[in-house]
């Protein structure tokens, strides 16, 4: 398996802008994590799902972030609009199901700079 | 609401051994871990506990649960300057349950 796998890697934008940023899990894993990773405020979880379902979303910063997951296969974490502070790193993690350890695997991260 | 907490820099000799802790506040907690984080990367699963251990070692990695105080160290033996990363601590209550991060320990090592 390729491991998590999130897209793009770098992304600058103009405030204001919509981002997009994608994860693909793990295939079999059924947790899907995103965190945000700032100097500042450290690695912060956003939100998680189990089975497709979000499950707590109240790391969300504010109604501007929105996450989906259509599939087993693929989520999004959306920002509208962006602003400066939202730059960061963005990742995406998953886990297997219960009754294994349970560790978080990571994608590579989403480098975004919002100008 | 959980929280788990660490020191933010630690800096040793080369060959020494460094010792990085964390705090929890949640008393389910069932899986503890340590990540690595390496520059422009993504973290990696260094090691873990499940919280009905004292105590775990892995070649260098020796992982000390104190379930009582709701504490956690990494001791890296004989620390090399590939030892440089971000180490992060984490637990997570259940399977199914979300993983909380610590802020992570910058780890430099001095030559």
């Amino acid at each position: 398996d390729a491991g998590v796998i999130q897209s793009p890697r770098h992304e600058v934008t103009e405030m204001g802008q919509e981002v997009t940023l994608r994860c693909k899990p793990i295939s079999g894993h059924n947790s899907l994590f995103w965190y945000r990773q700032t100097m500042m405020r450290g690695l912060e979880l956003l939100i998680y799902f189990n089975n497709n379902v979000p499950i707590d979303d109240s790391g969300m910063p504010e109604d501007r972030f929105s996450a989906k997951m259509p599939n087993a296969s693929f989520s999004t974490l959306k920002i509208q609009p962006s602003e400066p502070r939202d730059s960061a790193v963005y990742f995406c993690a998953s886990s297997l199901p219960t009754g294994y350890n349970t560790e978080a695997f990571f994608g590579q991260g989403t480098r975004l700079t919002v100008v | 609401g959980e929280d788990v907490e660490q020191s933010l820099f630690l800096s040793v000799r080369e060959g020494d051994s460094s010792v990085i802790n964390c705090t929890y506040t949640d008393s389910s907690s069932t899986y503890l871990y340590w990540y690595k984080q390496e520059p422009g990367a993504g973290l990696q699963l260094l090691t873990y506990i499940f919280s009905n251990m004292d105590m775990k070692q892995d070649q260098r990695l020796t992982v000390l649960l104190n379930k009582k105080d709701k504490h956690l160290s990494l001791r890296i033996a004989d620390t090399q300057t590939g030892d440089s990363a971000i180490y992060f601590c984490a637990e997570r209550g259940s399977s199914a349950s979300k993983i909380i991060f610590g802020s992570g320990t910058r780890l430099s090592i001095r030559p």
